[in-house]
């Protein structure tokens, strides 16, 4: 166990339609990353949050959105949601000291998109 | 261009001998860390090794070591005595920049590993 956590596990829901992926992340872990991995562009960042700011953009669509509260925990949303998006969805987090700011990931949440 | 290029889709390996998964990468930072994850079919992603870019020795945790040929820019992971419990995903990954500016990483494809009994 990581100590990350990520609700909810599965997730099934139609195109066109809008989902929120919530990620808790280790206690005392101020750093929270999302990932996105899928079968045709492998595993990809999409964005970076730190201590409740907005750290790093990757490869995140407009769509997508995220934020992070002031309890450290974290959301993405993904809105008007096509085949395309279907993916797990981890996020990690990182302490600010450690094996060169190791990330611990969540057992992530798998999106299928009908 | 690829960052980090895991060039074995799939190995074999029969139990209890040593395999080696190949990754290589590509940076013009000079600081960096490089890590080795695990991804079983249960999907979770699992920290095996880490290694640093000013590092002088190679990195090791129990049957895990980093073979790490900083002029080549590679970074493969050697496990030894392999157990039917190391079947799954392998994933190679950079963190570019210094230690403490909590950069995103950077994935390869991966190694699918297969133990065979």
């Amino acid at each position: 166990d990581s100590g990350v956590t990520q609700t909810p596990k599965h997730l099934i829901t139609a195109t066109g339609q809008r989902v929120t992926l919530r990620c808790s992340p280790r206690s005392g872990d101020l750093s929270v990353y999302w990932y996105q991995q899928s079968l045709d562009q492998g595993l990809q960042f999409l964005i970076q949050y730190y201590n409740g700011e907005e750290r790093a953009k990757g490869n995140i669509l407009e769509r997508f959105s995220a934020q992070q509260f002031p309890d450290l925990h974290s959301e993405l949303n993904l809105s008007s949601l096509e085949l395309g998006d279907s993916a797990l969805y981890f996020c990690a987090s990182s302490p600010l000291t450690g094996r060169g700011n190791e990330q611990f990931f969540g057992p992530g949440t798998r999106l299928t998109v009908l | 261009a690829q960052k980090i290029t895991q060039t074995q889709p799939g190995m074999f390996v029969q139990e209890k001998e040593a395999v080696t998964l190949d990754c290589t990468y590509d940076t013009s930072d000079p600081s960096y860390g490089l890590f080795w994850y695990k991804q079983p079919s249960s999907g979770e992603m699992i920290f095996l090794i880490y290694q640093g870019s000013y590092d002088q020795q190679n990195a090791t945790e129990g049957r895990y070591s980093l073979n790490f040929q900083k002029a080549r820019k590679s970074a493969n992971l050697v496990i030894s005595a392999s157990q039917l419990g190391d079947s799954a995903m392998y994933f190679c990954a950079m963190r570019e920049g210094r230690v403490g500016g909590r950069r995103a990483l950077t994935f390869g494809s991966g190694t699918r590993l297969q133990v065979q009994p």
